[in-house]
């Protein structure tokens, strides 16, 4: 079984832009979540997806928004770009929409904002 | 608001030393238990997890964490480590609102 993917694995834009990332989730996967990955800040929750639905969001501004397709696959947009915004973003599926499942993590996409 | 501690964010250790790296939450419902480990290139992987039952909970390559609710602590440990434990490990909680919270992360480096 193929892991989860995430594209692009890099990014580099610059103050104001926005940015997309895209995550598919392992097969037979339905949920979905986002992080942000920095230094001394550990992983911070973003938000997580099942079935098309947003079940719980983190403390991000409204800059960083998410959707879910029916096909499990989901995308992160970040608006309106910030230097602080230069992290490593990581997606995780899980199979079980129970908060005891076992979430499997993709590489991440690195994005650097100039 | 939910959080987790990882008070030790760098450790080193010899080859054949012990571990322990603390982990503790403030929430005070059910919680569920995790530990995951990032390798050096690798993606993050579960390393065990803890919902219910014997608190004391074994993971993969020899880790085992206890669940002391009164202490509100989720400690990893493992008896002997080895150089390819050099990693960063993360502690995270779930209360069952799908919600992960994750600690800040201690970084082990084991020397040969």
């Amino acid at each position: 079984k193929a892991g989860v993917t995430q594209t692009p694995r890099y990014l580099i834009k610059t103050r104001g832009q926005q940015v997309t990332l895209s995550c598919s989730p392992i097969s037979g996967h339905r949920s979905v979540s986002w992080y942000q990955q920095t230094p001394g800040q550990g992983l911070q929750f973003l938000f997580e997806y099942f079935s098309e639905t947003q079940r719980n969001k983190g403390n991000f501004p409204g800059r960083f928004s998410g959707r879910q397709f029916s096909n499990s696959r989901s995308e992160m947009n970040v608006s309106t770009l910030e230097l602080g915004d230069s992290a490593l973003y990581l997606c995780a599926s899980s199979s079980d929409p129970q908060s005891t499942d076992t979430q499997y993590f993709g590489p991440g996409t690195r994005l650097t904002v100039l | 608001a939910q959080s987790v501690s990882q008070h030790n964010h760098h450790v080193i250790l010899s080859e054949a030393a012990s571990l322990e790296l603390g982990c503790n939450y403030s929430y005070g419902g059910t919680v569920n238990l995790f530990w995951y480990v990032q390798y050096p290139g690798q993606h993050l992987q579960l390393l065990l997890k803890y919902f219910s039952g014997d608190p004391l909970v074994k993971g993969i390559k020899g880790f085992e964490a206890e669940f002391i609710k009164s202490k509100f602590s989720f400690n990893l440990r493992k008896p002997s480590v080895q150089w390819s434990d050099t990693a960063e490990y993360f502690c995270a909680v779930t209360s069952g609102t799908y919600k992960y919270i994750f600690g800040t992360g201690t970084r082990l480096k084991v020397l040969a």
